[in-house]
């Protein structure tokens, strides 16, 4: 049963357009989610993150919207370029719990073309 | 400042033998995870450590287990390995020993581990 689903494996988009990158959920105890990206032979590095309590978090090129009551959460990058070219990563938490467990998607791998 | 280290990048082991996956956390930080990433998939979490002691752990076999030493680095063990166990393992550390918002996983590169 996943939890987190990012249902796009892939995304191609022109250098200086906007990437959107869509993420949803279904357990309603999230609270607490995150965006890291991939790069290949390298660790998930951490883009940008939002609590429940919020709808958008912005942070450069970066912008989160979360739809709580619709269980989707997406990433948009404005302007993409090349070097954003890596696998995306949407992940998922309930925060102040006992421990801290992330729950991750797929991933969507996003190329940008210059 | 150093990030999360992990050590070896990569190995190559045999169905039934034992490896050891080691980790070394940000500088002050006293939690650390480990996750399994199988090609095409999310990262899975195994354990989490926080100030030596367990915290959780993930839907893993026995043959899966881990410590965290008093300066807080870590060990993953897997014995009697399986082909299946072939895999990037992902060492995180975090300040704090729960999520909280503004205190995100850092993620080391990882190990490679290749099981013939």
């Amino acid at each position: 049963d996943q939890q987190v689903k990012q249902n796009s494996p892939s995304l191609s988009v022109q250098e200086g357009r906007i990437s959107i990158l869509n993420c949803d959920y279904t357990n309603s105890m999230f609270d607490y989610f995150l965006w890291y990206k991939k790069y290949p032979a390298e660790g998930p590095t951490f883009l940008i993150s939002i609590s429940s309590i919020k709808d958008k978090n912005e942070d450069g090129r970066f912008t989160v919207f979360l739809n709580k009551s619709a269980k989707h959460l997406s990433l948009h990058i404005v302007p993409s370029q090349p070097g954003d070219s890596a696998v995306y990563f949407c992940a998922a938490s309930v925060s102040g719990g006992s421990n801290y467990k992330l729950t991750f998607g797929k991933g969507t791998l996003l190329t940008v073309n210059p | 400042d150093a990030g999360v280290t992990q050590s070896p990048t990569h190995l190559i082991k045999t169905r039934g033998q034992h490896v050891t996956l080691r980790c070394s956390p940000i500088s002050g930080h006293k939690s650390v995870s480990w996750y399994q990433q199988v090609l095409g998939q999310g990262p899975q979490f195994i354990f989490q450590y926080y100030e030596k002691e367990e915290r959780g752990r993930g839907n893993f076999p026995d043959r899966f287990s881990a410590r965290q030493f008093p300066n807080y680095s870590s060990e993953l063990n897997v014995n009697a390995l399986l082909l299946g166990d072939s895999a990037l393992y992902l060492c995180a550390s975090s300040l704090r020993g729960s999520g909280v918002y503004n205190s995100p996983l850092h993620f080391g590169n990882g190990t490679r581990l290749t099981v013939t």
